[in-house]
This record gives C-alpha cells, sequence and structure tokens, in this order.
C-alpha cells in the first residue's frame, strides 16, 4: 500500500530537548515537504527536498533542520524546541506531476 | 506570492441539504492547480477534488463539485445531499506547475463544517 509514514503521532516534551519526527515514503518519489498547521494560518511549508542530498527552506523554517540521506526518509530535527513549535505536523510527498500524498500527523506539544 | 483565501471560517448544514465553501487566491501565473482537502477529526488530509487551471470544465467527484471561475480567481465547493460524515475541516490550496519550492502547496486558513442531524 502507498504511504507516507510519519512518528509518532503524538509528543509531549519540554523546551530545550532535542527531538526529531520521521518521515517515510514508499512510493520512491522525489519530492518531499514538512508542513505545520496552525488554527487560522492552515498548513504551511517549513522545509522541502526535490531529491537526495537536496534540501532548502520552506516559508516557516526557523528553528528546524532536516535531512535527505535516502530517497525514502525524511525526518524533521528540533534542535532546541521552544513552546511556539507545538502545533500539528504533516510530512507530504508527491512524484512529478503527481498529487500529495500525505502521513497521518504528529501532534507536538512543547512545554 | 500566491495567496488563498478562505473567509468562512465555520458553516454548518442540515443533512441531506446543499452547502457551498469559498475559496479565492491570487496569482499572476496562469497554469496551476487548485485542490479541496477534507481533514476529519482524525486529523489525516483526504484530497477531494483537483482542478486543472487550463481546464474550463468544473471538476467533480460524486458529490462534490467546484465553481471555478479563472478570471475572478474564485474556486468554491459545493457539497450536495450533505451526510454526517462530511463534517470535517476543509481547505483550498493552490500549487503551481513550475514546482517553486518543491512543488508546494499554499492552503487557505480553513473552514470548519459541521452537518446536523
Amino acid at each position: 500500500e502507498a504511504q507516507v509514514t510519519q512518528n509518532p503521532r503524538y509528543l509531549i516534551t519540554v523546551t530545550g530537548k532535542k527531538l526529531t519526527v520521521t518521515c517515510s515514503q514508499n512510493m520512491n518519489h522525489e519530492y518531499m515537504s514538512w508542513y505545520r498547521q496552525d488554527p487560522g494560518l492552515g498548513l504551511r511549508q517549513i522545509y522541502y527536498s526535490m531529491n537526495v542530498e537536496v534540501t532548502d527552506k520552506g516559508d516557516v523554517p526557523e528553528g528546524y533542520k532536516v535531512s535527505r540521506k535516502e530517497k525514502r526518509n525524511f525526518p524533521l530535527i528540533l534542535e532546541s524546541p521552544s513552546p511556539n513549535q507545538t502545533s500539528l505536523y504533516f510530512c507530504a510527498s508527491r512524484a512529478l506531476g503527481g498529487p500529495q500524498h500525505f502521513g497521518d500527523g504528529t501532534r507536538l506539544s512543547i512545554l | 506570492a500566491q495567496t488563498v483565501t478562505q473567509s468562512q471560517p465555520e458553516m454548518s448544514v442540515q443533512e441531506a441539504e446543499t452547502v457551498t465553501l469559498s475559496c479565492t487566491y491570487d496569482t499572476s501565473e496562469s497554469n496551476y492547480y487548485l485542490f479541496w482537502y477534507k481533514q476529519p477529526p482524525s486529523r489525516q488530509m483526504i484530497l477531494v477534488i483537483r482542478q486543472e487551471a487550463y481546464k474550463q470544465q468544473n471538476a467533480t467527484e460524486n458529490r462534490f463539485s467546484v465553481n471555478f471561475q479563472k478570471a475572478a480567481k474564485s474556486f468554491s465547493l459545493k457539497i450536495s445531499d450533505s451526510q454526517l460524515g462530511d463534517t470535517a475541516m476543509y481547505f483550498c490550496a493552490f500549487t503551481s506547475l513550475t514546482y517553486n519550492q518543491g512543488g508546494k502547496l499554499i492552503f487557505g486558513q480553513g473552514t470548519e463544517l459541521s452537518v446536523k442531524p
């Protein structure tokens, strides 16, 4: 089954404690993105990748890092999380010309 | 820069009735895609319908149809015969064909739709 898998689905943590949200897709897609969803703002792109070792900032990249060492994986790293990064996060992938496939989301709470 | 605006934060409709959700967008491009996504309480992002800007014919998927007005930059979603399972947040989204920023989607603020029995 074609899917984008994110883990964890929920995480409560404290300010400053490094965390990683994993994302994996099994469709051999070139393009992968991370979005955050906040009330009244919709979803906004954090980072994206157009292929292995090719990543770039989206619209709201501050406080986040990503890597793309393998085509299927695109982890989101928060080196020193802060409360303003409390949000719902989505990983997405797509092939050239194809629709976006979304993961099921990660609810992140930073105290 | 492209923007997408949904001016109705919340809407409600009686079961079996028809409801229309509004969306306007701004872009200087002539070729692009527009989408409506449904987000139920499970938080999944589910693609409802897609419209290619170069197609004049409005897209339809079962009970869901759009009214695409390219000159007015308007893209509304009509849900016919509303069902309780249609209760969800609905997002309008835009993407350019230039694959700027990895083909990112630009989302509206969302409209929370409640279908009442």
